[in-house]
């Protein structure tokens, strides 16, 4: 079946570093995908989100980098600063299923002072 | 504009009772979700609603009805509540399927 998963479970990285976080997918027919943060106590917060027809998209100090042909996300943080701790999701969809929405299991990101 | 908001934030049921959680957005949207965060886990799709007056089942819907009477308000109920169905509850709406999800503060539900 369709799973997205996380490569790392916890990252950590020094303040004012960029951090990677990676999600890899499995359905080949996913063409939207979604990158959400998780503070504690709070529900996701919606940070990037990119089409299949695109490889790379920029926000506000992130870039999500989608690589089709081995079914891996990226989101990277530039200048990664305290208030980015947080739990990290991708979620991917088929835009032309009935299938919702699946996330996957989360990374946790840790900045250190 | 306060977004999706969600009530209670907090509950304790013995095992058997039943209750209700309440989602209410105000930005129009058509579609609402509802779903289960359990520890290490990601988010888990229970029901979903594509307009007012329609549900449908997610990914784990047994233990638990919905409804959309009004298409601002999205219910979820636990007419028998398990020790399983301990959770935190987030609600969630987007303006169409493909477009970003937004979602509520969540509901920290215990079943003791």
């Amino acid at each position: 079946g369709e799973s997205v998963g996380l490569h790392l479970p916890t990252l950590s990285v020094q303040e004012g570093d960029n951090s990677i976080i990676n999600c890899a997918y499995s359905n080949s027919a996913s063409d939207y995908f979604i990158w959400y943060k998780q503070e504690s106590g709070k529900g996701p917060q919606f940070i990037i989100d990119i089409r299949s027809n695109m490889d790379k998209r920029q926000g506000q100090r992130v870039t999500v980098l989608l690589n089709k042909t081995v079914k891996h996300l990226s989101l990277q943080i530039a200048a990664t600063q305290p208030g980015d701790s947080a739990v990290y999701f991708c979620a991917e969809k088929a835009e032309g299923s009935a299938r919702q929405l699946t996330f996957g299991s989360g990374t946790q990101l840790t900045v250190l002072p | 504009n306060a977004g999706v908001t969600q009530t209670p934030k907090f509950r304790v049921l013995k095992t058997g009772q039943s209750m209700t959680l309440l989602c209410a957005q105000d930005m129009n949207h058509e579609y609402m979700y509802w779903y289960r965060q359990d520890p290490g886990m990601g988010l888990r799709l229970i029901h979903y609603s594509v307009g007012e007056g329609t549900t449908a089942k997610g990914e784990v819907p047994d233990g638990y009805n919905v409804s959309r009477l009004k298409k601002q308000n999205f219910l979820l109920g636990l007419e028998s509540a398990a020790p399983s169905q301990t959770s935190v509850y987030f609600c969630a709406s987007s303006r169409t399927r493909t477009e970003k999800l937004f979602f509520g503060s969540g509901t920290q539900l215990s079943v003791l």
